[in-house]
């Protein structure tokens, strides 16, 4: 069961690029590295999922070494409606599937 | 389709009452887990199920039981309420071929007095 590591809050201002980094040490062969956002009072949402290399899509990119120990959440030109809890998970359906202590963002004007 | 739908949003329990929490999906994930969130914490895993007929405990499984008679539905059994379990609890299903890609219900505001 890979357990992942999180910064607990990060603080920005609008327009700026964020970058959140995700530790995984013990991430299975099988394992794939997904995130996700939540705001107050409502589940999670999906944003981006990958294996290894790069992903992008049209709200975030995932980058992840080759070693796929790590994975960087990037977040180009944050907004106010950005601020919400992000958090990483790994795993893959055949498993259980929990998730971290999430990193807190807040995008300040 | 309407996705993962969880009943009731809203439940106040007295200590001791037992309940069961809904989740039907109609996406044919395999996978179906409830999870709980403590205010301003993180999502703990309580059960979870990888198809019809199984079902496994997660992180924190006392107090609570599952079954998984149908793909469809996968309710959450509290079998005697404490304060301790007043949270929001999540049902979260997932494509066994999909990797991990959890979709949520909206959630379930539970307040044991």
């Amino acid at each position: 069961l890979a357990k992942t590591t999180q910064p607990i809050s990060m603080d920005s201002y609008e327009g700026q690029e964020v970058n959140i980094t995700c530790s995984h040490n013990n991430i299975a062969t099988n394992d794939y590295i997904t995130w996700y956002q939540q705001f107050p009072s409502q589940g999670p949402r999906f944003i981006i999922q990958g294996y290894k290399t790069k992903v992008t899509n049209e709200v975030a990119s995932l980058f992840i070494p080759a070693d796929r120990k790590s994975s960087t959440l990037s977040l180009p030109r944050v907004s106010l409606s950005d601020t919400a809890v992000y958090y990483c998970l790994v795993g893959n359906a055949g498993n259980m599937l929990t998730f971290g202590g999430g990193t807190r963002l807040m995008v300040k004007p | 389709n309407a996705g993962v739908t969880q009943t009731p949003k809203f439940q106040v329990l007295k200590t001791g009452q037992s309940m069961t929490l809904q989740c039907a999906q109609d996406m044919n994930h395999e996978y179906m887990s409830w999870y709980r969130q403590d205010p301003g914490m993180g999502l703990r895993l309580i059960h979870y199920s990888v198809g019809a007929g199984i079902t496994d405990q997660g992180e924190v499984p006392n107090g609570y039981n599952v079954s998984r008679s149908t793909t469809e539905d996968f309710p959450l059994r509290l079998l005697s309420a404490a304060p301790s379990q007043t949270s929001v609890y999540f049902c979260a299903g997932a494509r066994a071929s999909n990797t991990g890609e959890l979709f949520f219900g909206e959630g379930s505001r539970l307040t044991v007095l």
